[in-house]
């Protein structure tokens, strides 16, 4: 079993909707929690980190961790096209040398 | 600013060569990090350079897997006797060194063992 679970998808959805995508994890060693954002044949992009239990809000995205259940969501508030990419969520624990451990990501399509 | 650039973004070689892939990290940086992107998988860590500091070479998949940073500054991913397995994206990503959770990623160097 992997330490971090992540729906591969494909998910599609109409813009404007609203998307939730989530991670869970076996480590209860992980403190920091980042969700980022991959193109096709791109990098990943860092879109937020939250550290511990709580919510964090940025613009239309919000991060949630609820480290009581070892599960972690990103919410994207009235999607658009340019939001289809796939979703990696990783975490890392305090002072393990910024190793980060990955989601497979989730492939997300917004529909006109 | 430049961001973290990658070299070659595409290569394909056969089966038992040897392989080197170039990352320049973001300038001032102080981190950089490796990690592999097979199809359908996720980020695998490989290997992270933090200063002087010896790098941690824990997820390096085997010895024919090798890394150097030159200057405290570019790195050299090198992949001796290639297999096939080893076809996938290699992703290299910088930072500061404080500020982990926020690592800047290159474009990666697509890598294709036939």
């Amino acid at each position: 079993q992997k330490e971090v679970e992540q729906d591969p998808g494909p998910l599609s959805v109409p813009e404007g909707a609203i998307v939730s995508l989530n991670c869970t994890y076996s480590n209860s060693a992980f403190q920091y929690f980042m969700w980022y954002r991959q193109y096709s044949r791109k990098g990943p992009e860092l879109l937020m980190y939250t550290y511990s239990s709580g919510n964090k809000e940025d613009g239309r995205f919000t991060a949630q961790v609820d480290k009581s259940s070892k599960y972690i969501s990103l919410f994207i508030r009235d999607s658009q096209p340019s939001d289809s990419a796939t979703y990696l969520c990783a975490m890392r624990v305090t002072g393990g040398g910024n190793k980060l451990t990955f989601g497979t990501g989730t492939q997300l399509k917004v529909e006109l | 600013g430049a961001g973290v650039s990658q070299s070659p973004s595409n290569k394909v070689t056969e089966k038992g060569k040897d392989v080197e892939l170039r990352c320049d990290p973001i300038s001032g940086h102080t981190a950089l990090y490796w990690y592999r992107q097979s199809l359908g998988q996720g980020l695998e860590f490989l290997i992270y350079f933090q200063g002087n500091s010896a790098p941690d070479k824990s997820g390096l998949p085997s010895d024919r897997f090798s890394a150097e940073r030159t200057g405290g500054s570019v790195s050299t991913l090198t992949i001796q006797r290639t297999q096939q397995e080893d076809s996938a994206v290699y992703l290299c990503a910088s930072s500061f060194y404080d500020t982990g959770n926020t690592i800047y990623f290159g474009e990666g160097s697509w890598l294709t063992v036939v």
